[in-house]
């Protein structure tokens, strides 16, 4: 099965802290995303990366950057955390960049780690 | 712009019974594709089920079932014989079609369901 670790779990931060959030996936996969989840709005995307190096902005990359300088590693950097960072940070990663599936194989949709909480106080 | 609503913030059903969870979408692309995640908890999300819009019969995987209306523009899931580890948040998805032949999934807020004993 793919994994996708999220190191940190649970993360308590000072206003104008750096913070750093990792996601690593050991099945080769091409493609890794970082999503905000709040409540009432879904998740939202943040930041994501067709390729080593290459960095793409999603819908809300505002306050944040990345990091891809191996491909199983896709860190979310809060370069000056504020109260509103406060949230639920998800990482996915996916083999293809079309996001279909094979019915009955779930090949190719977004895996997601188990998610990290980050309260800014 | 593309967009996904699920309408029920929260959602309840009696153990064993069927329950179904609304998602209404908006899209000016011919091709798309649906989801269904679940988030337990524990707080990882779940893939449960995927529709193409080419798709000529309903997706179902298992306990879930994909009713898709192109027309009236819905994709609601459809849990059968609900069991009460079926209690979690439930979001649906669409694919976006971005430059350069990449994809991202855009979600809807999702609903909340309980499954009472």
């Amino acid at each position: 099965d793919v994994k996708v670790t999220q190191s940190s779990r649970y993360l308590v931060k000072r206003t104008g802290e750096k913070v750093f959030l990792e996601c690593v996936q050991d099945m080769d996969h091409e493609n890794m995303f970082w999503y905000r989840q709040d409540p009432g709005l879904g998740l939202r995307l943040i930041y994501f990366s067709y390729d080593v190096k290459m960095k793409e902005k999603g819908d809300i990359p505002e306050g944040y950057s990345v990091s891809r300088e191996k491909k199983e590693r896709f860190s979310l950097i809060l370069e000056s955390a504020s109260t509103n960072q406060t949230s639920m940070y998800l990482c996915a990663s996916s083999l293809g960049t079309d996001l279909t599936t094979v019915p009955g194989s779930g090949a190719n949709v977004l895996t997601f780690g188990a998610g990290s909480r980050l309260t800014v106080l | 712009a593309q967009k996904i609503t699920q309408t029920q913030p929260g959602m309840f059903v009696q153990e064993k019974e069927a329950v179904t969870l609304d998602c209404t979408y908006d899209t000016s692309d011919p091709s798309y594709g649906l989801f269904w995640y679940k988030q337990p908890s524990s707080g990882e999300m779940i893939f449960l089920i995927y529709q193409g819009s080419y798709d000529q019969q309903n997706a179902t995987e298992g306990r879930y079932s994909l009713n898709f209306q192109k027309a009236r523009k819905s994709a609601n899931l459809v849990i059968s014989a609900s069991q009460l580890g079926d209690s979690a948040m439930y979001f649906c998805a669409m694919r976006e079609a971005l430059s350069g032949g990449y994809n991202k999934l855009i979600f809807g807020a999702g609903t909340r369901l309980a499954v009472h004993p």
